[in-house]
């Protein structure tokens, strides 16, 4: 079956690292992304990974992977006040629509 | 446009009435998606169009829902005799059909509320 599990909400301090986790089913998954949603808006691409790969680094985001366990990742190194927001991670299911699978979403408050 | 343009941005509505939501895609978009995000909830697929291709409506939750999209142009998401259950924000989201799942660029969606 097809689903994406993630934990509602995650708080960190100013400067710290954030790592937020998610879990799927889809064995079959071609990409994984992450998307950041904030209040009032739609949801913004940050980053994505192939299936084939087991970590991807941008700036002072970090994705992992591990398709054994269908466990993904995004580590935020030196989290802001401006990344509070909530991130969903997706999969993209193999047919010829493309649709993506979300998650229900972290909630991540990062405080000052 | 620039970007993905919904509207309108909130819709309060009665319950038994009819409401439609409009999508302006990115030119050039050929793929146009609508979504659907409960609250505390993750993204529901709804309804996707391609090109001139018949659309997949395997996500439409009943058939109060209906969509429309001419060409590549803008699609109409329309609910027929509103329920409590249907309040939710609805996005819609395009890409260009080469880019696959890659090229996703949401709107800022559209907040319904069935009182």
């Amino acid at each position: 079956g097809e689903d994406v599990e993630q934990s509602l909400f995650l708080s960190v301090r100013e400067g710290d690292s954030s790592v937020i986790n998610c879990t799927y089913t889809d064995s079959s998954s071609t990409y994984l992304y992450w998307y950041k949603q904030e209040p009032g808006a739609g949801l913004q691409l940050l980053t994505y990974i192939f299936s084939n790969m087991d970590m991807k680094q941008d700036q002072r985001l970090t994705v992992l992977l591990n398709k054994k366990d269908k466990h993904l990742s995004l580590r935020i190194a030196d989290t802001q006040t401006g990344d509070s927001a909530i991130y969903f991670c997706a999969e993209s299911i193999p047919s010829g629509t493309y649709k993506y699978i979300f998650g229900t979403g972290t909630r991540l408050k990062v405080l000052a | 446009g620039a970007g993905v343009s919904q509207s309108p941005s909130n819709k309060v509505t009665e319950k038994g009435k009819d409401v439609e939501l409009r999508c302006d895609p990115i030119s050039g978009h050929t793929a146009l998606y609508w979504y659907r995000q409960r609250l505390g909830q993750g993204l529901e697929f709804l309804i996707y169009f391609q090109g001139n291709s018949a659309p997949d409506k395997s996500g439409l939750p009943s058939d109060r829902f209906s969509a429309e999209r001419t060409g590549e142009s803008v699609s109409t998401l329309t609910i027929q005799r509103t329920q409590q259950e249907d309040s939710a924000v609805y996005l819609c989201a395009s890409s260009q059909r080469d880019r696959g799942g890659l090229g996703y660029t949401f709107g800022s969606g559209t907040r319904l509320t069935v009182v």
